[in-house]
């Protein structure tokens, strides 16, 4: 199984400013994706971060707000832009070396926008 | 929607005793994977059945995929205190569509000690 680490695992950031989320996997991986814990919910695909490419976002998800980035096969950034209190969530990356094997998630980001 | 829907939402049982959650979906999978999360942190990958088997055991977890019933279950035997989490299961439909999973609200798990 792929290990996956995100730095920070949790920030405290003021509402206006924007935190960039980093995601890395100890192996190369084809799919990388990141989502949204909000509090007390389940989990929301914000997008597939492609390599090389933009990333694909799901409806309600726009990259003016989450800019994604990929330049390698093992990592990749989100960035939560002019946050305000409603961005407060668990942000999560995960990882699979093929759309149809296992996906494994890393331990996630603890954000809290004042 | 197209994520799973697990059953039941919340269950509390007393410690050493099995835990029984299901799953169910709407259209055909390629294979459907469990996974737990303990108190909002990240998700621990549990199992992936595929679409092609019936059960398959991991440890003290026994997974099961009903595809007439478009169904699944996952039964922990033995029950402890560390299982205390929630469990999501998360569908991968052959339909096509995004990669990504898509998650329902999860059995939040308690074991009494």
């Amino acid at each position: 199984s792929a290990v996956i680490s995100q730095k920070p695992s949790r920030d405290i950031c003021q509402r206006g400013t924007s935190l960039t989320i980093q995601c890395q996997v100890d192996s190369q991986v084809t799919m990388m994706f990141w989502y949204r814990q909000q509090p007390g919910q389940s989990l929301t695909l914000i997008a597939t971060a492609n390599q090389g490419s933009e990333a694909t976002y799901e409806s309600g998800f726009v990259i003016d707000k989450f800019p994604i980035s990929r330049p390698n096969l093992t990592f990749s950034t989100l960035t939560v832009s002019n946050m305000s209190p409603e961005d407060s969530s668990i942000y999560l990356c995960s990882s699979g070396l093929r759309s149809y094997n296992e996906q494994f998630f890393g331990p996630g980001t603890r954000l809290t926008v004042l | 929607s197209q994520q799973g829907e697990e059953d039941p939402q919340a269950l509390s049982i007393q410690e050493g005793e099995n835990a029984t959650m299901n799953c169910s979906y709407k259209t055909s999978i390629n294979n459907l994977q469990w996974y737990r999360q303990n108190s909002g942190r990240g998700l621990v990958h549990l199992i992936l059945i595929r679409s092609n088997e019936r059960e398959k055991h991991s440890g003290r977890l026994r997974v099961t995929l009903d595809t007439s019933k478009k169904s699944s279950s996952l039964l922990i035997t033995a029950s402890r205190a560390a299982d205390t989490a929630s469990y999501f299961c998360a569908p991968k439909y052959s339909g096509g569509g995004a990669d990504g999973l898509t998650f329902g609200k999860g059995t939040h798990l308690i074991i009494q000690p």
